[in-house]
């Protein structure tokens, strides 16, 4: 089954800086996407980016970007100048709607 | 613009009781899918449905489960019987095709506990 993985339970970073959350991907498909959603704690689930394996570039949504390596299978979401409210669980998601376990982000002032 | 509408927000009934979860998808929305979250297990996708028609059920836990979409305005969720290791927060979200590719819209969920 392909399966989404996401090495890191917990992360912990200073307010301001930048962190960068893990996500692989099992699949033999040479043509994937993968998506990363935010569930802060009120429970919600938010989605921030996507990129899919034959895009182009890297994407970016404001402080959202990815560093996708194809020949990894990965996209590592990097949120930049993290800010209090970044505090949440976050969730990498296949485009065949399967979610990985998630990283519990806490953000520290 | 209305969201993704769940009812209710919050159940609480007893081990053998049937639960029924409602979902109200965006409009114009022609998927819908039904997740299950837990500590243990984390989102599981149970069923999701295409243009009212279910795609994908292997989720489904067993045949408590059972989901429904009559119209495209509307679906349920309903365990029976329940037992108390169903507790979790199910999620109910749509897309406007559930194509490859495309984002996810999630409610709010329904947080159920069965005692």
């Amino acid at each position: 089954a392909q399966k989404i993985t996401q090495t890191q339970p917990g992360m912990f970073v200073q307010e301001k800086e930048a962190v960068t959350l893990d996500c692989t991907y099992d699949t033999s498909d040479p043509s994937y996407g993968l998506f990363w959603y935010k569930q802060p704690s009120s429970g919600e689930m938010i989605f921030l980016i996507y990129q899919g394996s034959y895009d182009q570039q890297n994407a970016t949504e404001g402080r959202y970007s990815l560093n996708f390596q194809k020949a990894r299978k990965s996209a590592n979401l990097v949120i930049s100048a993290s800010q209090l409210g970044d505090s949440a669980m976050y969730f990498c998601a296949s485009q065949n709607f399967v979610f990985g376990p998630g990283t519990r982000l806490s953000v520290l002032p | 613009d209305a969201g993704v509408i769940q009812s209710p927000r919050h159940e609480v009934t007893e081990m053998g009781q049937e639960v029924t979860l409602r979902c109200k998808p965006i409009s114009g929305h022609n998927s819908l899918f039904w997740y299950r979250q837990t500590m243990m297990r984390g989102l599981e996708l149970l069923i999701y449905f295409n243009n009212n028609v279910p795609i994908d059920d292997s989720g489904m836990p067993e045949d408590r489960f059972s989901a429904k979409m009559p119209n495209a305005s509307f679906s349920t969720l309903k365990i029976q019987p329940s037992e108390p290791r169903d507790s979790a927060v199910y999620f109910c979200a749509s897309s406007i095709q559930g194509q490859r590719g495309e984002k996810l819209f999630f409610g709010s969920g329904t947080q159920l506990s069965v005692l």
